[in-house]
């Protein structure tokens, strides 16, 4: 099983474009998260997905959007990059319900010039 | 401990010695907790988990202590490797499912 698994590794965007950063597992969990890291801080929640066809917004969801495809995949989308989201996403899923033990993907590292 | 500034706290050993890295929560009403590893460049990694009606749980080379009292968490590995230089942090479930991640702290092994 590869786990968790996320496109692209790496990315530079100028400020304006868009871009959509992919995630899939193979566990087959129900729930999936989108985090973001930066540097000092602790994994803040953007969005979640508790099963297919459902989102909710997690603490920092202004200027992304998710798409639950389908049970293995989801997807985290930058309408309008800025510099501000600059970061190190990493998507996550877990057996259950939010708050069970979360399975990370080796992330991707955005820089928005 | 966790840091919420810019620089995370470091920790560095001698390899073979004991470490023990800390987390202070800030929720009592948090039941669930976790410790992960994220080595430089790589997502975070389960390492040990622990909900609150206990106060220790031990895996392979690690112990996770957990004192209600005062809301802190601790990790201890034993006889750590090089192979254990990470930054690790912990992680807790409040009432509302939320996961709160802390910083970290950043674990140097000196062979």
């Amino acid at each position: 099983n590869a786990g968790v698994t996320q496109t692209p590794k790496f990315q530079v965007l100028k400020t304006g474009q868009s871009m959509t950063l992919q995630c899939a597992q193979d566990m087959n969990h129900n729930s999936m998260y989108w985090y973001r890291q930066d540097p000092g801080m602790g994994l803040r929640l953007i969005y979640y997905s508790a099963s297919e066809g459902t989102t909710d917004k997690g603490e920092v969801p202004n200027g992304y959007n998710v798409s639950r495809l389908n049970k293995r995949e989801f997807s985290l989308r930058l309408e309008s990059a800025a510099p501000s989201q600059t970061s190190v996403y990493f998507c996550a899923s877990s057996e259950g319900r939010r708050g069970e033990t979360q399975y990370f993907g080796p992330g991707t590292r955005l820089l928005v010039l | 401990g966790e840091s919420v500034g810019l620089h995370l706290p470091t920790l560095s050993v001698q390899e073979g010695d004991n470490s023990i890295i800390n987390c202070a929560y800030s929720n009592s009403a948090s039941d669930y907790f976790i410790w992960y590893k994220q080595e430089s460049g790589k997502g975070p990694q389960f390492i040990i988990d622990i909900r609150s009606n206990m106060d220790k749980r031990q895996g392979q080379r690690v112990t996770v202590l957990l004192n209600k009292t005062v809301k802190h968490l601790s990790l201890q590995i034993a006889a750590t490797q090089p192979g254990d230089s990470a930054v690790y942090f912990c992680a807790e479930k409040n009432n509302n499912n939320d996961m709160r991640f802390g910083a970290g702290t950043r674990l140097t092994v000196k062979p």
